[in-house]
């Protein structure tokens, strides 16, 4: 079966720089949901879209912005990069906003130097 | 203060063991994920159960949710070695919305 695709899988940048990462959700699924894992932490609720509408709103910096297009795919956009911003990033999605399982991507391994 | 502790942290165990791994909150959830992580990679899910008092098994795992769905169990019957992995409860306070994870369990299994 189809999972969710996400990419880079990994990603290098220097402090200050731009980083796009890109989420590709199981086919059908119209809601994504983007998390920050920081090493040894949980994974950490970002924002998420549901048919191309933000959703929800979580502990996302001001710098971080994302989308999901009119395929469904998402794309989180980070800008003015910190050290601190070297993470992992999972994209998750769900069959409509009423269905409770939400099914993870690999993750993007972002590091920031 | 977290909204789901999972408990206990770490465990270690022998071949053949059995085990329980707990995730209690004081807040009622819509419905409770249970993951499984390896290191650098997604977690994988294991089950969702939504029900109050609901029990789901997947082979020697047995998943519980409490009947007034705050709290839920995974309990792993003769473990084995491949059992060894990131253990993770996350629950939605309604349906659709954001997952909070309750910390984790990394259990080990010794041959």
């Amino acid at each position: 079966a189809a999972g969710v695709i996400q990419s880079p899988r990994h990603l290098i940048k220097e402090k200050r720089e731009t980083a796009t990462l890109k989420c590709y959700p199981i086919p059908r699924h119209d809601t994504v949901y983007w998390y920050q894992q920081g090493p040894g932490q949980d994974p950490q609720f970002l924002i998420s879209f549901y048919e191309k509408m933000q959703s929800d709103k979580g502990s996302i910096p001001d710098r971080f912005s994302a989308q999901q297009f009119s395929d469904y795919h998402s794309e989180l956009n980070m800008s003015s990069l910190e050290l601190g911003d070297s993470a992992l990033y999972f994209c998750a999605s769900s069959l409509g906003r009423l269905r409770d399982t939400q099914y993870f991507g690999p993750g993007t391994r972002l590091t920031v130097l | 203060t977290q909204l789901l502790e999972q408990s206990p942290q770490f465990l270690s165990i022998q071949e053949g063991e059995n085990l329980t791994v707990y995730c209690n909150s004081s807040s009622v959830f819509s419905s409770l994920q249970w993951y499984r992580q390896e290191p650098g990679e997604g977690p994988v899910l294991l089950v969702t159960v939504v029900t109050g008092g609901e029990v789901k098994k997947l082979k020697r795992l047995t998943f519980q949710f409490g009947d007034a769905r705050k709290d839920s169990s995974l309990h792993i019957t003769a473990a084995q070695p491949g059992d060894t992995g990131l253990y993770l409860c996350a629950g939605d306070r309604r349906a659709g919305n954001m997952l909070t994870f309750g910390g984790g369990t990394r259990l080990m299994v010794k041959p």
